[in-house]
């Protein structure tokens, strides 16, 4: 069946610095793969979506490409800022399924 | 724009007993509806997914026994977690989408936190 897996559990870091959260997937049918952030006690909000082969996709100074010949779907971002200390979670939606796959997520810790 | 409210946003009930959830949608019709349980492991975890007009789809360890869903239309839908034990706890969260929009999104409510005494 189709799966996501994110390889970090926490990440910490001091602000300003990059970061780089791993996605990769499996599934049989032709991906569409998702970033959500999830602040404290709040729902998860969409970050960033792709299902083109090769194309970077931007939000809020976050980033992510489609690589279908790795099955990855890296998040980075240059300047990491305090506010961006949250939960982060990769996920999938097959063309073969209807429901979102979440991987476990990665906590992303910055610090002054 | 696409907005699902989930209500109620916390709950606590005593162990053995039963709390209903609900999802609407707004602003678009709720063509699926996918009900998660992000547990205190912080996973989320598919427990089932609701289409209109078909067989609602259960994920393996979740059943329809211990968590009744009600799809009645294109903009509700409801979950119960029957007798619910400690190892209900955690956010439940419903997630709708319209499949009459090509690549459309999942729109995903606030949760309902569910604490177990």
């Amino acid at each position: 069946g189709d799966s996501v897996t994110q390889t970090e559990g926490l990440v910490t870091l001091t602000k300003g610095l990059p970061v780089m959260l791993n996605c990769t997937y499996q599934t049989t049918y032709s991906p569409f793969l998702f970033w959500y952030v999830q602040h404290l006690n709040e729902a998860p909000k969409l970050l960033l979506k792709s299902s083109t082969d090769n194309k970077r996709t931007e939000h809020q100074g976050f980033y992510a490409t489609l690589h279908k010949s790795s099955s990855s779907f890296h998040l980075q971002k240059s300047s990491v800022q305090l506010s961006d200390s949250a939960l982060y979670f990769c996920a999938l939606r097959s063309q073969g399924g209807r429901a979102l796959i979440f991987g476990t997520g990665t906590t992303v810790s910055v610090s002054p | 724009g696409a907005l699902v409210y989930q209500y109620p946003r916390r709950t606590i009930c005593k162990s053995g007993t039963s709390m209903r959830m609900e999802c609407q949608a707004v602003g678009f019709q709720a063509t699926s509806v996918a009900w998660y349980r992000q547990s205190p492991q912080k996973t989320f975890e598919l427990i089932a997914l609701s289409t209109v007009n078909s067989a609602i789809k259960y994920e393996q360890n979740f059943t329809q026994e211990k968590f009744p869903i009600s799809h009645p239309n294109l903009s509700f839908s409801s979950m119960t977690v029957l007798n619910a034990y400690l190892e209900d706890r955690g956010l439940y969260l419903c997630g709708a989408r319209d499949h009459g929009t090509a690549n459309s999104d999942y729109t995903f409510g606030s949760g309902t936190r569910l604490l177990v005494i």
